[in-house]
């Protein structure tokens, strides 16, 4: 059963922190995305990588970054956690040509800001 | 303005009872449109895909339908099960890129 990975379901932050959240899939794909999700918003794409190293902004990229030193493994950074960045956290990754195979999402990390 | 509508934003139904979510889109050019079912605290696991050629697709008690020309799908659950309480979210396909619908909050009630 092919699988992407978040490695937290919750967490709690304190404003001001450096906040990682680390995603990790096993089917080799090319591309992966790391979007939030809001209610009455939908999911909005925070950024996403089409390969080792490479990485391009999406709609929403402020206050945040991202590292993807393995094909496998994709990152996402906040800088310095701020409270508006409450939000539920999900990765995805899909292969290179995308529309014709569609996303597979992690369970989603929901991260709290204090 | 988001270029995937679904409408209701919340549905409250009895189990057993039939409901249907609706999804609007303007986007183009389209190549697929998905539905997506999201249980709480979960991420979204697809439930369809249907392709500009298609205009109905089913899983189990899911039955997507697409009219391309107007650019309108609907989900139609049948005997709906307490299980089927979640998000559904449509997603639209354009070239290299998806689009999200803000999603359906389905509660099935006893």
């Amino acid at each position: 059963d092919v699988k992407v990975t978040q490695s937290s379901r919750y967490l709690v932050k304190r404003t001001g922190e450096k906040v990682f959240l680390e995603c990790v899939q096993d089917m080799d794909h090319e591309n992966m995305f790391w979007y939030r999700q809001d209610p009455g918003l939908g999911l909005r794409l925070i950024y996403f990588s089409y390969d080792v190293k490479m990485k391009e902004k999406g709609d929403i990229p402020e206050g945040y970054s991202v590292s993807r030193e393995k094909k496998e493994r994709f990152s996402l950074i906040l800088e310095s956690a701020s409270t508006n960045q409450t939000s539920m956290y999900l990765c995805a990754s899909t292969y290179a040509d995308r529309e014709n195979y569609g996303y597979t999402f992690g369970s989603g990390t929901r991260l709290t800001v204090v | 303005k988001n270029q995937v509508e679904q409408s209701p934003q919340s549905l409250i139904i009895l189990e057993g009872k039939n409901c249907t979510l609706q999804c609007n889109y303007t986007v183009s050019p389209f190549s697929n449109l998905r539905w997506y079912k999201q249980d709480t605290g979960r991420g979204p696991v697809s439930l369809t895909i249907m392709t500009f050629s298609e205009n109905t697709k089913s899983n189990g008690r899911y039955t997507a339908t697409l009219d391309a020309d107007t650019k309108q799908s609907s989900l139609h659950i049948t005997a709906s099960q307490l299980s089927d309480s979640a998000s559904y979210i449509c997603v639209v396909s354009v070239t290299h890129d998806m689009r999200f619908g803000a999603g359906t909050r389905l509660t099935v009630k006893p």
